[in-house]
């Protein structure tokens, strides 16, 4: 049972566009959700999060929305860049420091 | 502050042969995770530590793979005979389990990439 969906496997965007990366959930109890972001050969970094008692967090060029009766996050990424490009992974939790991960969103900026 | 440490990068075994995986999380972190990356998938929790104590294997294949974690510091993660589809990458993650975690998530290391042929 996948609890946190990603079912966009990759994106291209050209760069000054912005990105927008989607995340589907089904479980109502999450109420932290993550974005990481991960390098070839590297492990998954931190990126943004959200409560699920805000719709937005917003941190430089990175903007997190949140529509809990959709069960439905999005990434927004404004200006995109090169270094940008990575795959996304969306991240739940229901305040058990367990996390559920989505499959990934490979974003591919084009210069 | 030094980060989530794991070795060996690179790994490449036969089928039904044993391998090891080590990890040492940032100093004074209690909460230690080991995640398995299957290619193409997202990472998958495999098992979680309290300082020297499991929190969740729910989803350890314990037939196969074991893991410990003496003295609430470095933890083993093995596999004891090891499949084909065992082949991905082991991620070690540590948390000090405070509220920040929840908001920022938690540190992983750079994984160990294992191939079973």
């Amino acid at each position: 049972d996948q609890q946190v969906k990603q079912n966009s496997p990759s994106l291209s965007v050209q760069e000054g566009r912005i990105s927008i990366l989607n995340c589907d959930y089904t479980n109502s109890m999450f109420d932290y959700f993550l974005w990481y972001k991960k390098y070839p050969a590297e492990g998954p970094t931190f990126l943004i999060s959200i409560s699920s008692i805000k719709d937005k967090n917003e941190d430089g060029r990175f903007t997190v929305f949140l529509n809990k009766s959709a069960k439905h996050l999005s990434l927004h990424i404004v200006p995109s860049q090169p270094g940008d490009s990575a795959v996304y992974f969306c991240a739940a939790t229901s305040g058990t420091y367990k996390y559920i991960f989505g499959t990934g969103t490979r974003l591919k900026v084009l210069a | 502050e030094a980060g989530v440490a794991q070795s060996p990068r690179y790994k490449i075994i036969e089928k039904r042969q044993s391998v090891a995986f080590w990890c040492n999380p940032i100093s004074g972190h209690a909460t230690l995770y080991w995640y398995q990356q299957i290619l193409g998938q997202g990472p998958k929790l495999l098992i979680q530590f309290q300082n020297n104590g499991v929190v969740d294997d729910s989803q350890l294949p314990k037939d196969r793979f074991s893991a410990e974690r003496l003295k609430g510091v470095d933890s083993t993660l093995k596999i004891q005979p090891a499949k084909l589809e065992d082949s991905a990458v082991y991620l070690c993650a540590s948390s000090s389990n405070t509220i920040r975690e929840e908001l920022y998530g938690y540190t992983f290391g750079s994984g160990t990439r294992l191939t079973v042929v």
